[in-house]
């Protein structure tokens, strides 16, 4: 079964700086993988997704993410914060029984 | 188009009651999963229903139970409440395609508070 792991539980960055937000994935055949955010006591918003078609994803509100198979990774990455990407983001993968397996979250914190 | 449409959106028990969350999914989705939401544990997949049966289930207790109505709206209910089943409660709904590729659209949540 596939596992997400996010390597930090919170990130702090200044207005109009880069956002980096790092997950590593385990899987034992071709991942799926994704990006959600959820901004606060809202649901859950598809940001990307990867399904092997391109391993340079472009999202919605100027999120990409990476994905690299020599290093299990699927940063998501933004050339600029603005305010409003302050919220938690998730990076998700399949289970063995197609249900999303979340990984814990990172919140992201933007500094005026 | 109207997204998902969870109802209650906040509800207060006390231990050993019992509550039935719902969910009603994008117009012309016919999967529906729950998942529970904790500071602690995150986000966990509790079940999915399609066309009324349950496909997969998570690892939780026989205390939780599911169920999906040929309109697809979902129901899920949790008896004999305890104050560790205090969570955001999530619904989300999807067309028939393989979850490898299909987008989950979620709904705002059910917040449970457990006395």
């Amino acid at each position: 079964a596939q596992s997400v792991t996010q390597l930090d539980s919170h990130v702090s960055v200044s207005e109009g700086t880069p956002v980096l937000l790092r997950c590593n994935y385990s899987s034992s055949y071709s991942p799926s993988l994704f990006w959600y955010v959820q901004h606060p006591n809202k649901g859950l918003q598809l940001l990307l997704k990867y399904t092997s078609a391109a391993t340079l994803v472009k999202g919605i509100n100027g999120f990409e993410a990476e994905f690299k198979k020599s290093e299990t990774s699927f940063h998501l990455t933004k050339p600029s914060a603005h305010m409003s990407d302050a919220a938690e983001y998730f990076c998700v993968g399949r289970g063995s029984q197609g249900n999303l397996i979340f990984g814990k979250g990172t919140k992201l914190s933007v500094k005026p | 188009k109207a997204g998902v449409t969870q109802t209650p959106r906040y509800l207060i028990k006390t231990r050993g009651q019992q509550v039935t969350l719902s969910c009603s999914p994008i117009s012309g989705h016919r999967s529906v999963s729950w998942y529970q939401q904790t500071p602690g544990q995150g986000l966990q997949f509790l079940f999915e229903y399609f066309s009324e049966t349950q496909r997969n289930k998570g690892n939780f207790p026989g205390r939780f139970s599911g169920r999906q109505f040929s309109n697809s709206r979902s129901e899920m209910n949790v008896s004999t409440l305890e104050l560790g089943d205090s969570a955001l409660y999530l619904c989300a709904s999807r067309t028939s395609g393989s979850i490898g590729t299909g987008e989950l659209f979620f709904g705002e949540g059910s917040r449970l508070t457990v006395l």
